[in-house]
């Protein structure tokens, strides 16, 4: 069965280190997105991606950036992490060409915490 | 630019009561509507979606929701909740034509034996 993964899990990290969460889909859906959860703000967009060298950012995009190498990852990198950037990260996929009517498949989520 | 507002950010409920999630939304453009749901350490699943036609919407698990246009809502409801139910709904809105989704800030669905 098709699905989407994330990786790890769960990460502890400090203050002013480089951070990488992936994020793998074997939908070969074209669209993907990523995604932080914070209590009281439901979800909000990072990054997202069109497809393969395509990249876009979203409304909190500041701290984070993404690459899109080929269709089934689109990893997420912190520069320097912040403990504003402690969250629960999602990562999503969704079909493309007439796409805005698709529902989007999500991973499990990574908890990242920064000390 | 477009906007979710999910109007209670806790529901609490006996098991087997009728239960109503509210959401109203704003945009200046036709809308495409969802509701997901988030159960414990998991990602978010489709619960059902509004596209066009019939204004009353089914899921699964028994839910269905119902789009008021002029009134710009898009409330979830359940005749008779599980224990099962018990977990976090986002209502979802994308305009016809876009790619990005806005989500509300969430309801938390909690079901009492």
């Amino acid at each position: 069965d098709a699905e989407i993964t994330q990786s790890p899990r769960h990460k502890i990290t400090e203050t002013g280190r480089q951070v990488t969460l992936a994020c793998h889909q074997t939908w070969n859906h074209n669209n993907m997105f990523w995604y932080r959860q914070d209590l009281g703000h439901g979800l909000r967009l990072i990054h997202y991606s069109y497809g393969v060298q395509d990249t876009n950012k979203g409304e909190v995009s500041d701290g984070y950036s993404v690459s899109r190498s080929n269709t089934e990852d689109l990893p997420l990198t912190l520069e320097s992490a912040a403990s504003s950037q402690t969250s629960v990260y999602f990562c999503a996929s969704s079909e493309s060409g007439e796409s805005s009517y698709n529902e989007q498949f999500f991973g499990p989520g990574t908890r990242l915490t920064v000390l | 630019a477009q906007s979710v507002t999910q109007l209670d950010s806790q529901v609490p409920v006996f098991e087997e009561a009728p239960v109503e999630l509210r959401c109203n939304y704003s945009s200046s453009v036709s809308v495409y509507l969802f509701w997901y749901v988030q159960y414990p350490n998991q990602g978010l699943q489709l619960l059902l979606k509004y596209l066009s036609g019939s204004t009353l919407v089914k899921g699964i698990n028994g839910f269905e929701a119902e789009f008021n246009k002029s009134q710009t809502s898009f409330h979830l409801r359940k005749p008779s909740v599980h224990i099962s139910d018990t977990a976090e709904y986002f209502c979802a809105v994308i305009n016809t034509g876009g790619f990005k989704t806005i989500f509300g800030a969430g309801t938390r669905l909690f079901v009492k034996a």
